[in-house]
């Protein structure tokens, strides 16, 4: 099956400081990929959809200045957290979609790993 | 507006059966998820739902009615390694693209 990968797994970062997350789909293509994040105990809040080529669309409340997306190629999406604070912290999560889409299968979305972030 | 909304905890004893509601409102349904979620770990899917009524697969069953908005996902036979989130998840489809709405999950405790 298609494997999605997350760099790194876990980061533990100073208030202030920014932070790159990678998501690399490593055996298929994705156009589109989400990202999430999960706070303890709560579910996946959708952050924003990232599409090859093109800006990401953010989600009502999140800052796109804040949490910047880059979908440089069809297989790499990378969130920066810049300027990162202590309530940054959380797990956050990329999921991919392979074109065409496999609707209503376990291939639909693929996820990551996840990756802790930190913030102190 | 977008709301999915399940019960927040469950327990359950190991070889019982479990039933997990989950109630939506989109406004461009296009298909209703379960996924399992262990701690520190990214969801794996269970099952999907776009047509009314339900789909079996092996101990998990999901049944869906669109017009209530409403589904749940069925445990049988349950084990201790049961104990995890289930997410509820809806595809939403609106102005051209697809996107996935996620309830606030159910933790569910397997007791001996």
């Amino acid at each position: 099956g298609a494997v999605v990968s997350q760099h790194p797994s876990r980061v533990i970062c100073k208030s202030g400081t920014s932070v790159k997350i990678e998501c690399r789909s490593l055996d298929f293509q994705a156009t589109t990929m989400f990202w999430y994040r999960q706070f303890p105990k709560q579910s996946l809040m959708l952050m924003a959809t990232s599409n090859e080529g093109s800006k990401a669309t953010y989600e009502q409340g999140v800052e796109k200045d804040k949490f910047l997306i880059n979908h440089a190629s069809l297989t790499l999406s990378t969130l920066t957290v810049t300027s990162a604070h202590p309530e940054d912290s959380s797990f956050y999560i990329c999921s991919a979609v392979v074109r065409p889409v496999t609707w209503g299968s376990e291939g639909e979305q693929y996820f990551g790993p996840g990756t802790r972030l930190t913030v102190t | 507006g977008q709301n999915i909304d399940q019960p927040t905890e469950m327990t359950a004893t190991e070889g019982a059966i479990v039933q997990i509601n989950c109630t939506y409102q989109t406004s461009g349904f296009n298909g209703l998820f379960w996924y399992q979620q262990h701690a520190g770990e990214a969801p794996t899917f269970l099952s999907y739902n776009v047509l009314d009524g339900l789909e079996e697969k092996g101990r998990f069953s999901s049944f869906l009615s669109r017009s209530k908005g409403y589904s749940y996902l069925l445990l049988k036979e349950l084990q201790m390694k049961d104990s995890a989130s289930y997410l509820c998840a809806v595809r939403d489809h609106d102005s051209g693209t697809y996107k996935y709405i996620f309830g606030t999950g159910t933790r569910l405790k397997v007791l001996a």
